[in-house]
């Protein structure tokens, strides 16, 4: 059973073109959510972690937002170098502090 | 300050052969994750060490095994190595094993299986 779902599986955009990623969870006491960009044949790197319903974290064109049951990371007027797979995970509520992640948003900025 | 650091790179192995992945993790740093990505999916849990100790197992066979060296480097062990073990091996650090962390993520090892 999936515990994160993000969608659009792909997504093109035309450089300028903003746009909304989104990423729902099913787990239940949530610990915390995390955003991260991997680009082709690379490690995924951290952007943002969320722990609490309503809380909004932003890092020049990204804003990443959570609810109770998903999260949206905003592009706002993307350029090419946006162009990445952005991987959203959540922190179950275990003892130990393991991520599960979704299959990933893949984004193509054309100039 | 060096990030996690993973290697090799690039590692090409045939079937039944056994394969040894190395992690030094962010200066500091006392825990290290594993993970596996098949292409086109998200990472999957393996293990957890925190200050040597197991933490955590994902649901992986007992092909996979894992330890913590006492400078918290780590190592990643596959036995017997079969096609569908062909992936991205990441391995991801954090500074303890508290409530607000956020593990950090090398580069990877792409194993091929062939």
């Amino acid at each position: 059973e999936d515990q994160v779902t993000q969608s659009p599986e792909a997504l093109r955009l035309q450089e300028g073109e903003s746009s909304s990623l989104n990423c729902s969870y099913t787990v239940s006491g949530l610990r915390g959510l995390f955003w991260y960009r991997q680009d082709p044949g690379k490690g995924p790197e951290f952007l943002f972690t969320l722990y609490s319903a309503g809380e909004e974290k932003e890092k020049e064109r990204l804003k990443a937002t959570l609810t109770k049951k998903e999260s949206f990371l905003h592009i706002t007027a993307p350029k090419p170098e946006d162009s990445a797979t952005y991987l959203c995970a959540v922190q179950e509520p275990y003892g130990n502090n393991r991520l599960a992640f979704g299959k990933g948003n893949q984004v193509v900025v054309i100039p | 300050d060096a990030g996690v650091t993973q290697s090799p790179t690039h590692l090409i192995k045939t079937r039944g052969q056994h394969v040894t992945l190395r992690c030094s993790p962010i200066s500091g740093h006392k825990s290290v994750s594993w993970y596996q990505q098949v292409l086109g999916q998200g990472p999957q849990f393996i293990f957890q060490y925190y200050e040597k100790e197991e933490r955590g197992r994902g649901n992986f066979p007992d092909r996979f095994s894992a330890r913590q060296f006492p400078n918290y480097s780590s190592e990643l062990n596959v036995n017997a190595l079969l096609l569908g073990d062909s992936a991205l091996y990441l391995c991801a650090s954090e500074g303890s094993s508290g409530f607000k962390n956020i593990q950090y993520f090398g580069a990877g090892t792409r194993l091929s299986v062939l």
